[in-house]
């Protein structure tokens, strides 16, 4: 699991302030993703970054800004969000996005509540 | 469009029993499967995958897993559960054509006891 890391582990926010989530990777991969994990519901894919590229923005609330400055680093930045926004973010890697059957790796998560 | 089904959404093994933990899939391609646990507070530690060959994968912490591709489905198996399996368990599948999308199933929570 080092291998994917993720700050804040835990965010309690209101629904007028502005955080943001941080993800690194240690694994040499070049691509990126954020999901969100909420109860009794699969993994909803949220954004793919491929060599710091948005590759793939699946329908998400402008309220989620995410950021990818290099293949090391993505951020998710929150505004504005409304208490159904509270979750799990899981933050992966993979080696790239187009490979067969390339595996993710997943960071801890950060619990999210929004009051 | 790929899906990925988990019918049972808990699934009870005494310690030393054999565990089965089901998913089954639909893509439109050959698929890629992927199966992932997840412990209390942790992200989700990948166990195994099938790409292509043998159709039985054996994976970490001595799960594997049965390719069928008659029946649609890549269960998870255990010959003999430990009460430290018990967590989360998903399934998830890629559809050779969607370069970037995995789809997972809703879990699958194993619990064993002793």
């Amino acid at each position: 699991e080092t291998g994917v890391t993720q700050t804040p582990r835990h965010l309690v926010m209101g629904m007028t302030n502005k955080k943001s989530l941080k993800c690194e990777q240690h694994l040499g991969h070049n691509a990126m993703y954020w999901y969100k994990q909420s109860a009794k519901k699969p993994l909803e894919l949220m954004f793919v970054y491929s060599l710091e590229e948005r590759v793939e923005n699946n329908s998400v609330p402008s309220r989620f800004s995410p950021e990818c400055p290099n293949s090391s680093h993505l951020f998710l930045h929150l505004h504005t969000l409304q208490p159904e926004d509270s979750a799990l973010y899981l933050c992966a890697s993979s080696p790239g996005t187009s490979g067969r059957g390339e595996t993710q790796y997943f960071g801890p998560g950060t619990r999210l509540l929004v009051l | 469009a790929q899906s990925v089904a988990q019918p049972e959404d808990q699934v009870n093994v005494a310690e030393g029993n054999p565990l089965t933990v089901k998913c089954t899939y639909s893509v439109s391609g050959n698929p890629y499967l992927f199966w992932y646990v997840q412990y209390p507070n942790r992200g989700l530690q990948f166990l195994l995958k099938y790409i292509t060959g043998d159709n039985l994968v054996k994976g970490s912490y001595g799960f594997e897993a049965e390719f069928n591709k008659s029946q649609t489905s890549f269960h998870l198996k255990k010959p003999s559960a430990l009460v430290s399996d018990s967590a989360l368990y998903f399934c998830a599948v890629r559809d050779p054509g969607t370069a970037s999308k995995l789809t997972f199933g809703t879990g699958t929570r194993l619990q064993v006891t002793l």
